[in-house]
């Protein structure tokens, strides 16, 4: 149990989909991150939020929406997704967003795109 | 081309066996990271080394952080089969605002 929680685990949806993952962190964390992580690749940082504010977009094409409502929970919204963006997303927290600070992993969402 | 290198990509040993992992870039970082994350997981982060030349010990790993800050081992003894997992490098600071991870190294550690 590492205080950062990911909901569902499991995600199928089609194409012409549209849904949500969430994230939650319970550690008092200044800094949230939503990183992709596909078979044969690295870990991909998505997108960075500091105190609610995203400070990092890593050219993530627009099916992807976050949205962060306060520095405890973070969203990714998915619609018309590709097959291709089936993946492991992972969400991370840390106590700021300094590379020298340790990041705290949820569990992760398992999507995979019909 | 990946900005961290980790070699080898899989390895599968038995028990009681020593391993070596490496991480290596051309690029210079201020601190570089070990994570091990296990299936049905999110990466747990083993070790932080910020120092050229450091080296850290955690029980069995031995982590060491290149003179030059550019690669960093994580050297495995007597490994047992709870090591299981995939290992990752992530670097960062200096010119860098983000971590960048390595691909991993995927460790079986056979009964």
């Amino acid at each position: 149990e590492t205080g950062v929680t990911q909901t569902p685990r499991h995600l199928v949806m089609g194409m012409t989909n549209k849904k949500s993952l969430k994230c939650e962190q319970h550690l008092g964390h200044n800094a949230m991150y939503w990183y992709k992580q596909s078979a044969k690749k690295p870990l991909e940082l998505m997108f960075v939020y500091n105190f609610k504010e995203q400070t990092e977009n890593n050219s993530v094409p627009s099916r992807f929406s976050p949205e962060c409502p306060n520095s405890s929970h973070l969203f990714l919204h998915l619609h018309t997704l590709q097959p291709e963006d089936s993946a492991l997303y992972l969400c991370a927290s840390s106590q700021d967003p300094g590379t020298d600070n340790e990041q705290f992993f949820g569990p992760g969402t398992r999507l995979t795109v019909l | 081309t990946q900005l961290l290198e980790q070699s080898p990509q899989f390895l599968s040993i038995q028990e009681g066996e020593n391993l070596t992992v490496y991480c290596n870039s051309s690029s210079v970082f201020s601190s570089l990271q070990w994570y091990r994350q296990e299936p049905g997981e999110g990466p747990v982060l083993l070790v932080t080394v910020v120092t050229g030349g450091e080296v850290k010990k955690l029980k069995r790993l031995t982590f060491q952080f290149g003179d030059a800050r550019k690669d960093s081992s994580l050297h495995i003894t007597a490994a047992q089969p709870g090591d299981t997992g995939l290992y990752l490098c992530a670097g960062g600071g200096y010119n860098f605002n983000k971590f960048y991870f390595g691909s991993g190294t995927k460790l079986n550690v056979k009964p």
